[in-house]
């Protein structure tokens, strides 16, 4: 698939903001997801947004989408040092059978 | 409700050998995928079943990979001969259908591939 761009590390204190952002490139993207994987552990769904909405809220997640720019991004509220964790974006079409194109993952790293 | 089931949590092989890796989704999930994660890089799709049947394996390297869900529930993933860059987490995924909501998808704790 087309690729889908992050930056890859990020640094916060305990009790920031952590904003991760996060470019995609397929216009026809139907879902926008947000994944979480700690230290050897599985995929973890964190939220989604569907690409006719322009933003997402869910307790301290905050989603905002620009379809113009195609450019994603998840803001944590309150940042806490077990957000620490490799964030993924990705994409997922129609036309891919649904199946999810992922970006290289955001190294999030909170500090006390 | 049980999550996605993979076997075994963990391989070493040399190269050229046979590795096999087994995948059990969530129950009544119709759709099932295997990605591949190389270290340092984010999960890319090797192969997306419908059942029993293949959606898209336009990604898996057929030389050496193939991939099977005879029944439409598990599903098998072959590498022979392995190679050194084959070296990577197997994930599957399940999801109910290509047209649930969403789609959310289900991921299992993955297989640790190490080629040497």
């Amino acid at each position: 698939g087309e690729d889908v761009e992050q930056s890859l590390f990020l640094s916060v204190r305990e009790g920031d903001s952590s904003v991760i952002n996060c470019t995609y490139t397929d216009s026809s993207s139907t879902y926008l997801y947000w994944y979480k994987q700690e230290p050897g552990a599985g995929l973890q769904l964190l939220t989604y947004i569907f690409s006719n909405m322009d933003m997402k809220q869910d307790q301290r997640l905050t989603v905002l989408l620009n379809k113009k720019d195609k450019h994603l991004s998840l803001r944590i509220a309150d940042t806490q040092t077990g957000d620490s964790a490799i964030y993924f974006c990705a994409e997922s079409t129609s036309n891919s059978g649904y199946a999810l194109n992922f970006g290289k993952g955001t190294s999030l790293l909170v500090t006390p | 409700e049980a999550g996605v089931a993979q076997s075994p949590r963990y391989k070493i092989i040399e190269k050229r050998q046979s590795v096999a890796f087994w995948c059990n989704p969530i129950s009544g999930h119709a759709t099932l995928y295997w990605y591949q994660q190389i270290l340092g890089q984010g999960p890319k799709l090797l192969i997306q079943f419908q059942n029993n049947g293949v959606v898209d394996d336009s990604q898996l390297p057929k030389d050496r990979f193939s991939a099977e869900r005879l029944k439409g529930v598990d599903s098998t993933l072959k590498i022979q001969p392995a190679k050194l860059e084959d070296s990577a987490v197997y994930l599957c995924a399940s999801t109910k259908s290509l047209l649930a909501i969403n789609n959310e998808q289900f991921f299992g704790p993955g297989t640790r591939l190490t080629v040497l």
